[in-house]
């Protein structure tokens, strides 16, 4: 248990729908990071949000995007769907004064576009 | 830019037998080198870190990597393997801001350990 949950568990789209994903962080954390986990690849990241501001960006296109809230909770929305949008997205929350080490990762939603 | 390869997809190893995981990674300074385990339907776990100092690095559940400089490597061992040690193994490096890196940790494709009773 990290104290990170993730919503919902699972969920399925149309290629060209929209999809936001929620996240509530551990107690304290004001950083949250997003990543994409496609089946058989390691996590790619695709934000950082710090104190409800974008904090750095991987190589993904404006289409993603996010929101962070004063009570830590955080939402990744995609719009436009892909097939290549499928994947395991994680969050992972931490407090830039701990560094890399202290980064905890919720179990992930599993995002199915057909 | 870091970089990470993990040149094995799949390990297959008996109960009880010792584990080695390789991992390779690309930077020019000193990396940030970690390994998380992840098993179905969980997040990553944080096994063990290195940041600087002692190379030989000891992490949770028994595990335990090695720095090596010469090599660009930073393997994960395990004397003896658990049935419950069956998990997706993945490498991840960062690198200090300052020295031209980033923060943010590359992670490889990850290493699947299937272990027989």
């Amino acid at each position: 248990e990290t104290g990170v949950t993730q919503s919902p568990t699972h969920l399925i789209k149309t290629r060209g729908q929209q999809v936001t994903l929620r996240c509530s962080s551990q107690s304290g954390h004001n950083t949250v990071s997003w990543y994409q986990q496609a089946l058989g690849q390691g996590p790619q990241f695709i934000f950082q949000y710090y104190r409800e501001e974008e904090n750095g960006r991987g190589n993904f296109p404006p289409r993603f995007s996010g929101l962070q809230f004063p009570n830590y909770s955080s939402e990744l929305n995609v719009n436009a769907l892909e097939l290549d949008d499928s994947a395991l997205y994680l969050c992972a929350s931490s407090r830039p004064d701990r560094g890399l080490d202290e980064q905890y990762f919720g179990p992930g939603t599993r995002l199915t576009v057909t | 830019a870091q970089s990470v390869t993990q040149p094995d997809i799949h390990i297959t190893v008996s109960e009880g037998a010792s584990l080695e995981l390789r991992c390779n990674y690309s930077y020019g300074a000193t990396p940030y080198l970690f390994w998380y385990v992840q098993s179905p339907g969980q997040g990553l776990q944080l096994l063990l870190k290195y940041f600087s100092g002692d190379t030989l690095v000891q992490g949770i559940k028994g595990f335990e990597a090695e720095f090596k400089r010469s090599q660009s490597s930073f393997n994960l061992r395990k004397p003896s393997v658990h049935w419950s040690d069956a998990a997706e193994y993945f490498c991840a490096v960062g690198a200090d801001p300052e020295s031209g890196g980033s923060y943010i940790p590359t992670f490889g494709r990850g290493t699947s350990l299937i272990v027989h009773p």
